[in-house]
């Protein structure tokens, strides 16, 4: 089944200790990103990943870092997280960027 | 900075009522998408319209792009209780080729039975 893969589903965490959220696609996809979504604020890029090695800045990529190694994997991670990083976290991927994406379903985090 | 304004945010129906969900901005998509998302889960991808005017249908829903690319409508007809969930659209920001999404803030709909 293709699919995105996200890990873990929920976390609760305490400010400043280092974590990371997994993001695995089986369907050979080249682009990959990641969202946030707050309510009121709706869904918001973090950053996004063309292919290996190439990645970018979304619209709200402060307090997180990503590394694209392998096409499949996409991981997020919190260097430091503080309480304002609580927040349901998506994955997505697509074929071609703009053209209909696959969504992961989500990381709810709690930074507490 | 471009914008989605979706309308309405809520909306609460009896089975069998037709509902338009909006979705508008100033600015241009080069294609606008619609997705519908349930509890606990991530975006699910209804359609996707690239062409000014263009309508597609998916059984009883109805997505029309706007001819200026700028807003787009669903319809819903003879809403069933499993039409429940959040409704977003979202626009590809066509200025840049990112492939950012821009989404609106969602239309909840709860259809009564």
């Amino acid at each position: 089944e293709a699919q995105v893969t996200q890990n873990p589903r929920y976390l609760i965490t305490v400010t400043g200790k280092k974590l990371t959220v997994t993001c695995s696609q089986n369907m050979n996809h080249e682009y990959m990103s990641w969202y946030r979504q707050d309510p009121g604020l709706g869904l918001r890029q973090i950053y996004y990943s063309m292919n290996v090695e190439v990645t970018d800045k979304g619209d709200v990529p402060e307090g997180y870092k990503v590394s694209r190694k392998e096409k499949r994997n996409f991981p997020l991670i919190l260097e430091s997280p503080s309480p304002n990083q609580t927040s349901l976290y998506f994955c997505a991927s697509s074929s071609v960027p703009g053209i209909g994406y696959t969504f992961g379903s989500g990381t709810r985090l709690t930074v507490v | 900075t471009q914008l989605l304004e979706q309308s309405p945010q809520f909306l609460s129906i009896q089975e069998g009522e037709n509902l338009t969900v909006y979705c508008n901005s100033s600015s241009v998509f080069s294609s606008l998408q619609w997705y519908r998302q349930e509890p606990g889960e991530g975006p699910v991808l209804l359609v996707t319209v690239v062409t000014g005017g263009e309508v597609k249908k998916l059984k009883r829903l109805t997505f029309q792009f706007g001819d200026a690319r700028k807003d787009s409508s669903l319809h819903i007809t003879a809403a069933q209780p499993g039409d429940t969930g959040l409704y977003l659209c979202a626009g590809v920001d066509g200025s840049s080729n990112t492939g950012k999404l821009i989404f609106g803030q969602g239309t909840t709909l709860q259809v009564k039975p």
